[in-house]
């Protein structure tokens, strides 16, 4: 079955960087792009960034272009984003989700558990 | 990229049916067939209800229906059962390439 778990969350001060891993399993990886999606406390989702299935495309949220970074590693099965320059408000949880159609940009379908950001001094 | 919106909360008793409204403009909900509903749980990561608008995945009851007029799209409930009680959020692509939820809909079963 479909399987995303997310590593890498955990306290940072602002200012500070954090890569977030998403291995993945149970599909062909290498033929979905994927997103990453993140919810801050008690808040609604907040969609974050895309990767194309080959990388050849990234997509980011007006709030995060410049700051946070997607990439992948399709012998890993991986995809990763490297935040820095981190704010309070970037405190979340992180989810990373699968594209719902191979080879196509498309919304997500099946999504990880999350891995947790805080962004505290 | 403005958020969707969705009404804060709906409530149903169970066996009705309960309509959740996800409002957006010409471009982004109104512009693109491109438009999805997720069901989350307390503590729980979101899963996929509907997509293109209309479409249920594999494994999702036909109770959840979803339809969309103009720069509004709705997620429609029928007989509606304890487990339905969940967070609830739409999203749509964009005219700019890029993706936009709603604020989330809190559904209560009576």
């Amino acid at each position: 079955q479909v399987q995303l778990v997310e590593s890498g969350g955990g306290v940072v001060q602002p200012g500070g960087s954090l890569r977030l891993s998403c291995a993945a399993s149970g599909f062909p990886f290498s033929s979905y792009g994927m997103h990453w999606v993140r919810q801050a406390p008690g808040k609604g989702l907040e969609w974050v960034a895309f990767i194309t299935y080959d990388g050849s495309d990234k997509r980011y949220a007006d709030f995060v272009k410049g700051r946070f970074t997607i990439s992948r590693d399709n012998s890993k099965n991986t995809v990763y984003v490297q935040m820095n320059s981190l704010r309070a408000e970037d405190t979340a949880v992180y989810y990373c989700a699968k594209a719902r159609e191979q080879w196509v940009v498309r919304d997500m379908d099946v999504w990880g558990q999350g891995t947790t950001v805080t962004v505290s001094s | 990229q403005s958020a969707l919106t969705q009404p804060a909360s709906v409530s149903g008793s169970p066996g009705q049916s309960i309509t959740i409204s996800c409002t957006g403009t010409s471009s982004d909900v109104g512009g693109y067939k491109f438009v999805s509903w997720y069901q989350q749980h307390p503590g729980k990561a979101p899963k996929l209800m509907i997509y293109d608008v209309t479409n249920r995945p594999s494994g999702v009851s036909n109770r959840f229906f979803g339809s969309k007029s103009g720069n509004t799209a709705s997620l429609t409930i029928s007989g509606l059962q304890a487990e339905d009680e969940a967070d609830y959020f739409c999203s749509s692509y964009t005219s700019s390439g890029l993706w936009v939820f709603g604020g989330g809909t809190k559904l209560t079963v009576l």
